[in-house]
């Protein structure tokens, strides 16, 4: 199976700032099939990006998503109050895929 | 609204049997790849199965396969997640989830990425 670490587990930065996470994976996943997920505390989570780059449908242009191989990242540009939550990668590329553990954005 | 609404979670003593469905609306149900994943809260998301469009093919995670069964039924729109011989580690938040699927001129292309998620239904097994 395909591991996919997460780093850093947590990230304290303030409303406005940029947050840059990481999903490093410990093989090359097949056609950059990586998937950025965003969860609240109580909800479900939310698919934010897939394919490594595209968002998903509704999503503000301030997510974004870069990487190939094994090297992903998710950026938010400029951090809003909805966005402190926790994201989580996945690969899709060999089935059934694989979640991270997850990364945690929190109010500093 | 595209939703999914699970249900039929509860407490259970281990070795016992839960039935969780997944009703849907707002899309053709019958198109789509659906998801079963699992989260003990604090942690992280874990997949535990999925069926597909017709039903007719069934994956599941090594650490459910042979106690769990997925099943769906499209004329209900509901999807199922029958488990029996419930151990203390699958106490968890079950989420059914839609997969994601790209549709090109003659075909469409399933994934195991998921596009819409229920709100999940707590399944504890003590």
């Amino acid at each position: 199976d395909i591991v996919l670490t997460q780093s850093p587990d947590t990230l304290s930065l303030s409303p406005g700032e940029r947050a840059t996470l990481s999903c490093r994976a410990s093989q090359t996943i097949t056609s950059n099939y990586l998937a950025w997920y965003q969860q609240k505390p109580g909800q479900a989570p939310r698919l934010l990006i897939y394919g490594a780059s595209r968002r998903a449908t509704g999503i503000p242009d301030r997510f974004s998503g870069s990487g190939s191989g094994t090297d992903f990242t998710l950026t938010i540009t400029r951090l809003e109050p909805e966005d402190f939550a926790v994201y989580h990668c996945q690969q899709y590329g060999i089935s059934p895929g694989t979640f991270g553990q997850g990364s945690k954005v929190e109010v500093k | 609204e595209v939703q999914l609404v699970e249900s039929g979670g509860g407490l259970v003593q281990p070795g016992g049997s839960l039935r969780l469905s997944c009703a849907a609306s707002g899309f053709t149900f019958r198109g789509y790849w659906i998801h079963w994943v699992r989260q003990v809260p604090g942690e992280g998301l874990v997949w535990v199965s999925r069926v597909n469009a017709d039903g007719s093919d069934m994956v599941y995670a090594d650490s459910v396969k042979g106690r769990f069964t997925i099943s769906r039924d499209n004329a209900m729109n509901t999807l199922y997640l029958q488990m029996n011989s419930l151990r203390a580690e699958d106490t968890a938040v079950y989420f059914c989830a839609r997969g994601g699927r790209f549709c090109g001129s003659s075909s469409c292309y399933n994934y195991y990425y998921m596009d819409v998620w229920g709100e999940g239904t707590t399944v504890t097994v003590s």
